[in-house]
């Protein structure tokens, strides 16, 4: 059973650029969250999406937005992208009836931008 | 807020106890969990606490006091993979919005 996978594994794009990150969550889960991590940093929510709507969100610019397919599937899009948006992006996969240890990390995008 | 206070690093020696402290303001968490993080590696997930208490997993243990805004994370017979952040992360909110610590990075020595 494949948990949540993620793609690109690596980014390098140029300040200004857009980028799209790709999510598809484990068999069984309908809620994805984003995350973002920098080096030596703990994970800062980004946003989750559940039924296609985006149901909660950090404190991030309107640069970053999301999608849902009705696959559960979840994109993740940074327009206008700065030299501090490079960290890696992880996304996270739960069900929606969420019980102790929901959450399901995949292995994350790392994007740099210089 | 929602401030969530780990140590940044902490170094333990094989085979030992090392405990992993983290406190965080007490309004709005639905429990805590606590994650095992390698290094360019996804998260994974250790253990949840929703109620007061200690709860025990093989050689891990947590315990959560949410009247003193208060875990810990306690490694026990100490093994060299287990070198690794550790993250405390309180879900917030109706779709449990995860809210993490800096992460404590554990170096195990022989």
């Amino acid at each position: 059973d494949a948990g949540v996978t993620q793609s690109p594994t690596h980014l390098i794009k140029t300040r200004g650029q857009q980028v799209t990150l790709r999510c598809s969550p484990k068999s069984g889960h309908d809620t994805v969250s984003w995350y973002q991590q920098a080096l030596g940093q703990g994970p800062q929510f980004i946003f989750q999406y559940y039924e296609e709507e985006e149901r909660q969100r950090g404190n991030f610019p309107d640069r970053f937005s999301g999608h849902q397919f009705p696959n559960y599937s979840s994109e993740l899009n940074v327009n206008a992208l700065l030299l501090g948006d490079s960290a890696l992006y992880l996304c996270a996969s739960s069900p929606s009836d969420r019980g102790s240890g929901g959450y399901t990390f995949g292995s994350g995008t790392r994007l740099t931008v210089v | 807020g929602q401030n969530i206070d780990q140590p940044t690093e902490m170094t333990a020696t094989e085979g030992a106890i090392v405990q992993i402290n983290c406190t965080y303001q007490t309004s709005g968490f639905n429990g805590l969990f606590w994650y095992q993080q390698h290094a360019g590696e996804a998260p994974t997930f250790l253990s949840y606490n929703v109620l007061d208490g200690l709860e025990e997993k093989g050689r891990f243990s947590s315990f959560l006091s949410r009247s003193k805004g208060y875990s810990y994370l306690l490694l026990k017979e100490l093994q060299m993979k287990d070198s690794a952040s550790y993250l405390c992360a309180g879900p917030l909110g109706a779709g449990n919005m995860l809210t993490f610590g800096g992460g404590t990075r554990l170096m195990v020595k022989p």
